[in-house]
């Protein structure tokens, strides 16, 4: 089983539409919890952490559920700007220390 | 500002060269990173260096060796490239969790490296 597994997609959505994509992780000590975003031929950027009590940046909602070790993203009213690949990303603090594993991504085309 | 920058940004090299790829980061993180994103888009960590030293060394083959010579700098170099090295590399930094980071690692914008 890999350690963090996300749906690899594509999802093809009209703009404006409301789209969630899942993850699960496999090591249950992991300790936080990320979304990055990664355009074509670009570098993996923050798009938000994941606590535990959900939280929710502008059109973007991410929520955590530790028992089931389960991560969703929800984007309300897609825009174009919003195609890109989302990497599910948990950190299971190895040693002590910062190790991010990734999740192989699930790529989103918002088109018109 | 680059935060996080890395030489060269492609490289086009023959089987069995060695090449360094050089990455510097102006973020004041004290922990920094190699990943190696290969054509399906996985991306997967190859070493990590906290203050200069060694704390992360994924099954990576000793042809390739992390240098950091300071905290804001972490090269790699590749002996004896192989046709499987063909990959884009992202160096990566963050602060350290113990000094109050929240785990969250910035990217520089990735070398392409393509062994012919």
């Amino acid at each position: 089983r890999k350690e963090v597994e996300q749906d690899p997609g594509p999802f093809n959505v009209p703009e404006g539409a409301t789209v969630a994509f899942n993850c699960t992780y496999s090591n249950s000590a992991s300790q936080s919890f990320f979304w990055y975003r990664q355009d074509c031929r670009k570098e993996p950027k923050l798009l938000m952490s994941v606590y535990s009590s959900g939280n929710e940046d502008g059109r973007f909602t991410a929520q955590l559920n530790r028992a089931s070790q389960y991560i969703s993203l929800l984007i309300r009213d897609s825009k174009l700007s919003d195609s890109a690949t989302y990497l599910c990303v948990v950190n299971p603090l190895s040693g002590g220390y910062n190790k991010l594993i990734f999740g192989a991504g699930t790529r989103l085309a918002v088109h018109p | 500002d680059t935060a996080v920058s890395q030489t060269p940004k492609y490289l086009v090299t023959q089987m069995g060269n060695d090449k360094s790829i050089k990455c510097e980061q102006n973020l004041g993180h004290d922990t920094m990173y190699w990943y190696k994103q290969d054509s399906k888009k996985f991306l997967k960590i190859m070493f990590s260096y906290n203050n200069k030293e060694l704390i992360i060394n994924e099954t990576v083959p000793n042809r390739f060796s992390p240098k950091s010579p300071d905290k804001a700098h972490l090269n790699l170099h590749i002996n004896s490239l192989e046709l499987g090295d063909s990959a884009v590399y992202f160096c990566a930094s963050s602060q350290d969790l113990r000094a109050g980071g929240s785990g969250e690692q910035y990217f520089g914008p990735g070398t392409r490296l393509t062994v012919t």
